[in-house]
């Protein structure tokens, strides 16, 4: 009962290298989702996909990209990293019922740091 | 923009004390929902709710939305120090696939 799985757990990246954050989850949940959370700024959505094939931005896409070719995975990819990017970084799932996104599950978190 | 409100900000108690938490908006929230995140792991949903005037208990803990479904609060009896966390609240809105988080409370309980 795996639910949320996001690797590593820590990195460290020199400014303008590049990196993908994986998510994978077993649920079958359609929804996922990538969130960054600063201190004292709350969660952050970046983008977000509906299924297999469909995904959008949210509220900071900006130096990142996504892909969903299954419904299992949800990879973030940063190019040109930048320090404005250290973060920490989260992948969540849910499903959706008639009162909206339901059932939320988080991942442990991946903690980056750009320098 | 749909706004939720988290207060207070930082809240630090002593065990066995009591206490609540608030999560406050000028909008109307189809479901709100409340998580509890400890350091270094991902926010682990606690409840969902859907009615207005609606009132959940998980134990020790109960949640309450507001009849009008533009607030929010968490009550916690006799705390203990496992409920140490930062606690955030997210609500839908309409058709809006995507969740409005508060900023969070961050609790401490001391031994």
């Amino acid at each position: 009962n795996a639910g949320v799985t996001q690797t590593p757990k820590f990195r460290i990246l020199k400014i303008g290298q590049s990196m993908t954050l994986q998510c994978a989850q077993d649920m079958n949940h359609n929804y996922m989702y990538w969130y960054r959370q600063d201190p004292g700024m709350g969660l952050k959505l970046i983008y977000y996909s509906v299924g297999a094939g469909i995904t959008d931005k949210g509220e900071v896409p900006n130096g990142y990209n996504v892909s969903r070719s299954t419904t299992e995975d949800f990879p973030l990819r940063l190019e040109l990293a930048a320090p404005s990017q250290t973060s920490v970084y989260f992948c969540a799932s849910s499903y959706l019922d008639s009162s909206g996104p339901y059932g939320y599950t988080f991942g442990s978190g991946t903690r980056l740091t750009v320098v | 923009t749909q706004l939720l409100e988290q207060s207070p900000q930082f809240l630090s108690i002593q065990e066995g004390e009591n206490l609540t938490v608030y999560c406050n908006s000028s909008s109307v929230f189809s479901s709100l929902q409340w998580y509890r995140q400890e350091p270094g792991e991902g926010p682990v949903l606690l409840v969902t709710v859907v009615t207005g005037g609606e009132v959940k208990k998980l134990k020790r803990l109960t949640f309450q939305f507001g009849d009008a479904r533009k607030d929010s609060s968490l009550h916690i009896t006799a705390a203990q120090p496992g409920d140490t966390g930062l606690y955030l609240c997210a609500g839908t809105a309409g058709n809006n696939r995507k969740l409005i988080w508060g900023l969070g409370t961050s609790l401490a309980v001391n031994p």
